[in-house]
C-alpha cells in the first residue's frame, strides 16, 4: 500500500530564507508523487508532480522537489521564502490504477515571518 | 477557462438530515473526484466518476453517495447526517484519470 509521511507539522521561516518541507513515501512500485498547497479558505493547488521523467522536479512559484529513491524521500524546497508562501502544504501519492485516488500526507503548515 | 465550481460554499444542517453538494468540473474534463477534509482525519478520498460511472470508492459508509451527469457535472449526497460529517468537501476534476487534478474551493458543511 502507498503512504506518505510529512515529517514536520509546522515550519516557520523568515522572509527571504530557504524553505524545506520534508516528505517520505512508501510504495511498492515507482510512485507518482505530488505537492499541493492550500491557502486559507481555498481549494488545493498543484505545485508540482513527479512521474519518473526526472528526479528534480520544478514547480510553480519557485518551488522544486527532488525524488530520492534510496531515501524514499520527496522533499519540497524553495530558495527564498515570500510572505505569500504562508499556507498548508501536502505531500501526496497517487494510487496506481486508482482513478485519481490520492493519498494525502497530514500536511505541513508553513509560516513566513517578516 | 472557468475553474472547478462547487456549490453551495457553506451549508449548515442538523443531525439526521440529508444534504446534496454540487460540482461543475472544468469544461472538457470527464473525471470528477470527491474528497473529505477534516482536522482529525485530514484529506480522504470519497469516490471518482468518469463518464457517469463510479470507478473507485474510498472507505466511507453507504450514507455517502454520488453521481455524475452526462455533462460531467457531479453531485454528492450524504444521508442521515452525523456530527462527524462536518467537513470541507472538495471536488476535483481532470481530463483523464491519473492526471493533474484541479480542485474547487470546496463546500464547508457544518452538522449541528
Amino acid at each position: 500500500a502507498q503512504s506518505v509521511t510529512q515529517l514536520d507539522s509546522h515550519v516557520s521561516v523568515s522572509e527571504g530564507t530557504p524553505v524545506l518541507l520534508r516528505c517520505n513515501y512508501s510504495s511498492s512500485y515507482s510512485p507518482s508523487l505530488f505537492w499541493y498547497v492550500q491557502h486559507p479558505n481555498k481549494g488545493l493547488q498543484l505545485l508540482l508532480k513527479y512521474t519518473s521523467a526526472a528526479t528534480l522536479v520544478k514547480g510553480i512559484n519557485g518551488f522544486e522537489a527532488e525524488f530520492k529513491k534510496s531515501e524514499t524521500s520527496f522533499h519540497l524546497t524553495k530558495p527564498s521564502a515570500h510572505m505569500s508562501d504562508a499556507a498548508e502544504y501536502f505531500c501526496v501519492v497517487s494510487v496506481s490504477g486508482g482513478y485519481n485516488k490520492l493519498i494525502f500526507g497530514a500536511g505541513t503548515r508553513l509560516a513566513v515571518h517578516p | 477557462k472557468a475553474g472547478v465550481t462547487q456549490t453551495p460554499r457553506y451549508l449548515i444542517k442538523t443531525r439526521g438530515q440529508q444534504v446534496t453538494l454540487s460540482c461543475s468540473p472544468i469544461s472538457g474534463h470527464r473525471s470528477v473526484s470527491w474528497y473529505q477534509q477534516t482536522p482529525g482525519q485530514g484529506l480522504q478520498f470519497l469516490f471518482e466518476y468518469f463518464s457517469e460511472t463510479q470507478r473507485n470508492k474510498g472507505n466511507f459508509p453507504g450514507r455517502f453517495s454520488g453521481r455524475q451527469f452526462s455533462n460531467s457535472r457531479s453531485e454528492m449526497n450524504v444521508s442521515t447526517l452525523e456530527l462527524g460529517d462536518s467537513a470541507l468537501y472538495l471536488c476535483a476534476s481532470s481530463f483523464q484519470a491519473d492526471e493533474k487534478l484541479f480542485f474547487g474551493s470546496g463546500t464547508q458543511l457544518s452538522v449541528l
